[in-house]
Formats: structure tokens, C-alpha cells, sequence
């Protein structure tokens, strides 16, 4: 497809498991992004790769969360021994942009998310 | 540190009224100011932007206007359609957190016919 796909779009998980989000982002782009929504919030930032390379981790909450993308395209958000506080929208968004201040920084496309439920 | 104030909702309106959403924002530098919208269902999606003071970002008969002095960047439509049934995000790119896009925490709008 045309848009950035993620997969499971739901996700239900008993605490303690481990889970795998995958962003499939629009074919050429760049920069890739995953946010987390928590019911009722604005996204919150996680991490930003440009292509393979991973330059901002620093909205990670825990090193329990891991993120790679290492052909720099498909992007993999892990998740190990969840907790409840995890439940939330993982929002995967890639931009053709570079992030440094380039015209255009900023303009993302967000795939619809994936919803993890921690019970 | 920098943040991002948008009015709280949910907002309902009636067809054809007049909607604002305020924003409100605090960071060094000038950042560039972004709206976006999630309609039901869907994606986050751009719906409008300004990149330097006194820029008006429009599109889908919505506007937004970056008044450096105020630090806003209000979102108005004159005249709403029920399809503007949304989540509407006020986000600045602030270039000193590393140029993350900042979201606020949303505004629900809801149109009645």
C-alpha cells in the first residue's frame, strides 16, 4: 500500500509477556518515528531512526522497550516483560525528511497505530 | 522546558458554527508550528503548518495563523461540516529538544447536524 502499515493493529498481552510491533513505512523514506498515545493524550515521543540508524532513544521509558530497523526500512518496536502502564497506542510515522531543520521536517505520515492492551 | 497548551474538549458544535481551538506553546527559539487531525478510525494526519511569525497555515477552509508574541497558534474554521468530526493536535517542532515534534492533548470535536 501507499500509507505506513503496522501490525497487529490490536494487541492483547498478559503482563510480563514480551510483544512486537512492526511499522512498514512509506518506501523511501527516511526518517521513521514511533510515538506512544495514551487513552485520551496527545503522542508522546519514543525514538527516531534515520534509515538503519537509530539517533534518538531518549523518549524510551525503560530499557525494557528496544527498537530496531535494521535494513532501514521495516521498524520493529519491542516491548519485554510488560507492564500495565504500557497499555497504550504505539504510532509508528516516517517523513522523507531528515530531521535536522530541513524544509518539510515536521510533515509526518502516521500509519493508524497498534493498540496494546497489558492485562 | 517546552510544552504545548490546547484547550481541553470535547467541543460540539452545530453545522456551519464557528470553531476555534487554542494553542498555546512555550519553548526557545521559534519553533515551527504544526496541527494535525485524526478523524475516527484513521491515521494522524498534517492538516495545516506555519514556519515562522506571523505565517497563516490553511487547508480544508481551516486556519492557523503564528503570532510570535503571543506564542499561539489558535486553529479556526468559519463555517464546520460534520465530516470536521475529529482529534485535533497542536504540535510544535522545537529545534532544541532535537527537533521532536511536541503534541498537545488533543481536542475532540464533535459536529451535529
Amino acid at each position: 500500500g501507499a500509507g505506513v502499515s503496522q501490525s497487529p493493529r490490536y494487541k492483547v498481552a498478559k503482563r510480563g509477556q514480551d510483544v512486537a510491533l512492526r511499522c512498514d513505512p512509506i518506501s523511501g523514506h527516511v526518517s521513521l518515528f514511533w510515538y506512544q498515545q495514551a487513552l485520551g493524550q496527545g503522542p508522546e515521543f519514543l525514538t527516531y531512526f534515520q534509515n538503519e540508524a537509530q539517533l534518538d532513544k531518549s523518549g524510551l521509558p525503560s530499557d525494557r522497550f528496544f527498537a530496531e530497523r535494521p535494513e532501514g526500512s521495516v521498524s520493529t518496536l519491542k516491548i519485554q516483560r510488560t507492564q500495565q502502564e504500557d497499555s497504550a497506542v504505539y504510532l509508528c510515522a516516517s517523513s522523507f525528511i531528515r530531521r535536522e531543520g530541513l524544509a518539510g521536517a515536521g510533515e509526518l505520515f502516521f500509519g493508524e497505530g497498534s493498540r496494546l492492551t497489558v492485562l | 522546558g517546552n510544552s504545548v497548551t490546547q484547550m481541553e474538549g470535547p467541543v460540539t458544535l452545530s453545522e456551519e458554527a464557528f470553531l476555534t481551538i487554542n494553542c498555546t506553546y512555550t519553548a526557545t527559539g521559534y519553533p515551527s508550528l504544526f496541527w494535525y487531525v485524526q478523524y475516527p478510525g484513521e491515521g494522524l494526519q498534517l492538516l495545516l503548518k506555519a514556519t515562522k511569525a506571523d505565517d497563516k497555515g490553511s487547508n480544508k477552509g481551516f486556519e492557523a495563523t503564528y503570532r510570535k508574541e503571543t506564542t499561539s497558534f489558535h486553529l479556526e474554521k468559519g463555517s464546520v461540516q460534520v465530516s470536521d468530526s475529529a482529534v485535533y493536535f497542536c504540535a510544535p517542532l522545537i529545534k532544541a529538544a532535537g527537533n521532536k515534534l511536541t503534541f498537545g492533548g488533543g481536542t475532540r470535536v464533535l459536529v451535529k447536524p
